[in-house]
């Protein structure tokens, strides 16, 4: 079993759409990224969190520390959001997901 | 914010040939740099953990020999493939941190842009 667990491995959606990304993790972390990776492979770093929520625009993620679990939200979803969302648990290094692949159709 | 860049963003190579890999975090000091690397349709997978001024830490089953690490400054990590062969052929990213807080905490990671390998 992986130690970083995503939901779902691949998804698409309709402009406009609400989206939901899960991550579960088993390991003691003291943050968790949630990273975005478009075609060609570069990775932008949407969020870092060791608690609660963060919002960015039409972004929110959420971390629960007890459940292990964290969810990273798109709102209002559009085609230029297409990616690979990625999960990534900080012990004294990165623990990756596997990754969500997203499509959005207009 | 925080801005990591990597050089070259592709590169091919002949195989047998040898390729450096420049990370440079461009507004802040890294104490330490990390290499990845990631297979088409795969996750991202550690390579090794270097911090400047020491060896760096690499990951069961990576060949320090074969993919050479020098961070030399607080700003510059370089991987080094040697003797490239197709199966070297992947993206490889750098991420830097900022590292150790005072109050025991970690500051984020920032990832560069990754550098594509093909070698024929």
């Amino acid at each position: 079993k992986n130690e970083v667990e995503q939901s779902p491995q691949n998804l698409t959606a309709q402009e406009g759409e609400f989206i939901t990304i899960n991550c579960s993790y088993s390991v003691g972390i003291s943050a968790l990224h949630w990273l975005q990776q478009h075609p060609g492979g570069g990775i932008v770093s949407l969020f870092m969190l060791s608690s609660g929520k963060k919002k960015h625009g039409r972004l929110i993620a959420t971390i629960n520390i007890q459940e292990k679990h964290s969810s990273l939200h798109i709102t209002a979803s559009h085609p230029r959001d297409s990616a690979v969302y990625i999960c990534a648990v900080d012990t004294d290094k990165l623990i990756f997901g596997t990754g969500t692949r997203l499509q959005v159709f207009p | 914010g925080a801005v990591v860049s990597q050089h070259p963003s592709r590169v091919i190579c002949k195989s047998g040939t040898s390729v450096k890999i420049e990370c440079r975090s461009l507004d802040f000091q890294a104490t330490t740099m990390f290499w990845y690397r990631q297979f088409p349709k795969q996750s991202l997978m550690l390579m090794a953990t270097s911090n400047e001024g020491s060896k760096a830490t690499y990951e069961q089953g990576v060949e320090k020999d074969k993919f050479l690490i020098n961070h030399a400054s607080l700003t510059l990590s370089t991987l080094t493939v040697t003797s490239a062969h197709p199966e070297d052929s992947s993206f490889y990213i750098c991420s830097a941190r900022v590292g150790g807080l005072a109050d025991g905490s970690w500051d984020t990671q920032y990832f560069g842009p990754g550098t594509r390998l093909t070698v024929l």
